[in-house]
Formats: C-alpha cells, structure tokens, sequence
C-alpha cells in the first residue's frame, strides 16, 4: 500500500513551458515533503523541500506547493529545459515518522 | 569530495548464487541508507543505520538479504542465494545526522541482474 504516489509514470512538455508534476500522500503524520531529481545511470539528488508550516517554497525555476489539506503536492519547474529531463521522485517524511518514504517516480521529457 | 561510493556498478549473476554490494558513505556522515529500485515499486526503503547500529530492516524482503555496518566508511547488502526477481537497481545513501527532514546524498546504485 502506497503511501506517497505519484499518478503519472511519466510526462513530456514542450521546452519553455510549464512542467507540473503531481504527488499524493496518504499519512497525515507526513509533515516534511522532499523532490529529489535522478538522470540515468546517477542516484538520485535532493532539488527541493517543503515543510508543513507553509504552502509555497521556491527555489530559482522550481516552486513546490503543498495542500495539506488535500494531501497534495506539485512540483512547478518554469521554465521547463532540456536539461530538466529525468525522473522526478516526490518523497515525504516528518518530525515524528522516522524514515523517507519515496514515491514511485515520474519521468520527465522536456521537449526541445 | 568524494560523494557516496558503491562497487560494483553492474552485476550480473546466476540465480542461486551470493551477491554482495559494497559502499562507502561520505565521511563524516551519521546514517546510511539502502535502497532498491523496480519499475513496480520504485525506490523503496530496505534498512537503514545510524553510528553503524541497524535501526529498521523492515524494508528488507527476506531473510535471504542480510546487511552490515562494521565501521562509519563501510557497508555491505548481501543476497543470499540470489533469485531473479532480485534484479533491480540497489542505491546506497548516506545523510549528516540521519533524521527524517536531513538531505539523502545517494551512490550511483548498483544494477543488479540475475538470471
């Protein structure tokens, strides 16, 4: 039983638009969101986090949004380059929950 | 600085056989994590220590996978014996102090192929 997915296996946009990128939670106790970045052949790295007390952090042509509400978070990269092209992995963790949970990853293809 | 390193990169093995993965974390960092990944899964917790100890193993499939910490610079996965439905990309991280909200710096993985 999944307890962070992520709906959309994979996504292509056109280079200089907008890629979202989509990521649902099921644990309420999740209250620190993380996006990590992974090119083939290369483990995955940290891009960016979120931590429960807000609903926005942004950092350069990346913003990711939570609402907690609806157990929801998307990556917003603007604008989208070829170089952005990976596998995105949407993860959640929190003060009380000892561990990161990951999701199963969406491919990213940004269109030149 | 050397990121996190893991040896081999590629393993190819018949079934039945012992399979052991190397890494090396970063120096200086608390927590180390392994991971596996599969089209089916995705990336998915296996075990993880903190100061070498072996805080959760729930991760690891069966008793067939066994995993160690001798020292802060080195751990092992091993799969014994192996089965094809091991094969899978197997990552290893290490993070500073090892807390849930601490960045996971990740090896380039090991692709793991058995036959």
């Amino acid at each position: 039983d999944q307890q962070v997915k992520q709906n959309s296996p994979s996504l292509s946009v056109q280079e200089g638009r907008i890629s979202i990128l989509n990521c649902d939670y099921t644990n309420s106790m999740f209250d620190y969101f993380l996006w990590y970045k992974k090119y083939p052949a290369e483990g995955p790295t940290f891009l960016i986090s979120i931590s429960s007390i807000k609903d926005k952090n942004e950092d350069g042509r990346f913003t990711v949004f939570l609402n907690k509400s609806a157990k929801h978070l998307s990556l917003h990269i603007v604008p989208s380059q070829p170089g952005d092209s990976a596998v995105y992995f949407c993860a959640a963790s929190g003060t009380s929950y000892d561990k990161v949970i990951f999701g199963p990853g969406t491919s990213l293809s940004v269109i030149p | 600085d050397a990121g996190v390193i893991q040896s081999p990169r590629h393993e190819v093995t018949e079934m039945g056989q012992e399979v052991t993965l190397r890494c090396k974390p970063i120096s200086g960092h608390n927590s180390l994590f392994w991971y596996r990944q599969t089209m089916m899964r995705g990336l998915e917790l296996l075990i993880y220590f903190n100061n070498n100890v072996p805080i959760d193993d729930s991760g690891m499939p069966e008793d067939r996978f066994s995993a160690k910490m001798p020292n802060a610079s080195f751990s092992t996965l091993k799969i014994q014996p192996s089965e094809p439905r091991d094969s899978a990309v197997y990552f290893c991280a290490s993070s500073p102090w090892g807390g849930s909200t601490d960045t996971q710096y990740f090896g380039p993985g090991t692709r793991l192929t058995v036959l």
